[in-house]
């Protein structure tokens, strides 16, 4: 398996943008999770999907922030409007229930 | 707050020397988990230990689990220049009905520097 794919790898855009952040998970996990990282506060869980089905979504920061899981094998990060503030790096994660296995992350500026 | 939280927040040693990382947590678990991200990678998963172990191995990585303490500690032996990275625990903590939510809570991480 090719392991948990994001796209794009970086992308830089400007501030008021829409941003969309893309993941293909891992086939066969049930559990997909959308985590952003910065130096100052860390890994955070923004939201995490059950059988495409959202589970928990108090971690998305504000009404700027959707996510969209319409399949198994596909969801979807949007930020409208983007403010530097987002600026981060942003993992899809996929799990079968235990062990969680990230993607290389997608790494956002926002100027 | 974090759930789970690690100590030191950076650690530089020599190469061949062993590495401690420690790790507190506040609520209940079923598992603890220890992850490893080397610069500008996402995370990979090391080690799980459940909530009824106490200790586990795994080449040179030996995971140590005290639930009265809630804490557990991560130590690497006879470090390499290619362990450094930063190391995470995360913690699965049970629903009301004692399974798992399916969620990791991560802690800020251990910046680990071996010098060669």
């Amino acid at each position: 398996d090719a392991g948990v794919i994001q796209s794009p790898r970086h992308e830089v855009t400007e501030m008021g943008q829409e941003v969309t952040l893309r993941c293909k998970p891992i086939s066969g996990h049930d559990y997909l999770f959308w985590y952003r990282q910065t130096m100052m506060r860390g890994l955070e869980l923004l939201i995490y999907f059950n059988n495409n089905v959202p589970i928990d979504d108090s971690g998305m920061p504000e009404d700027r922030f959707s996510a969209k899981m319409p399949n198994a094998s596909f969801s979807t990060l949007k930020i409208q409007p983007s403010e530097p503030r987002d600026s981060a790096v942003y993992f899809c994660a996929s799990s079968p229930g235990t062990t969680i296995y990230f993607g290389e992350g997608s790494w956002l500026t926002v100027v | 707050s974090q759930q789970g939280e690690e100590d030191p927040q950076a650690l530089s040693i020599q190469e061949g020397e062993n590495a401690t990382m420690n790790c507190s947590y506040k609520t209940s678990i079923n598992n603890l988990q220890w992850y490893r991200q080397n610069s500008g990678r996402g995370l990979v998963h090391l080690i799980l230990i459940r909530s009824n172990e106490r200790e586990k191995h795994s080449g040179r990585l030996r995971v140590t689990l005290d639930t009265s303490k809630k804490s557990s500690s991560l130590l690497i032996t006879a470090s390499r220049a290619a362990d450094t990275a930063s190391y995470f625990c995360a913690t699965d903590s049970p629903n009301a009905g004692g399974t798992s939510y399916g969620k990791l809570t991560f802690g800020q991480g251990t910046i680990l520097t071996v010098h060669p």
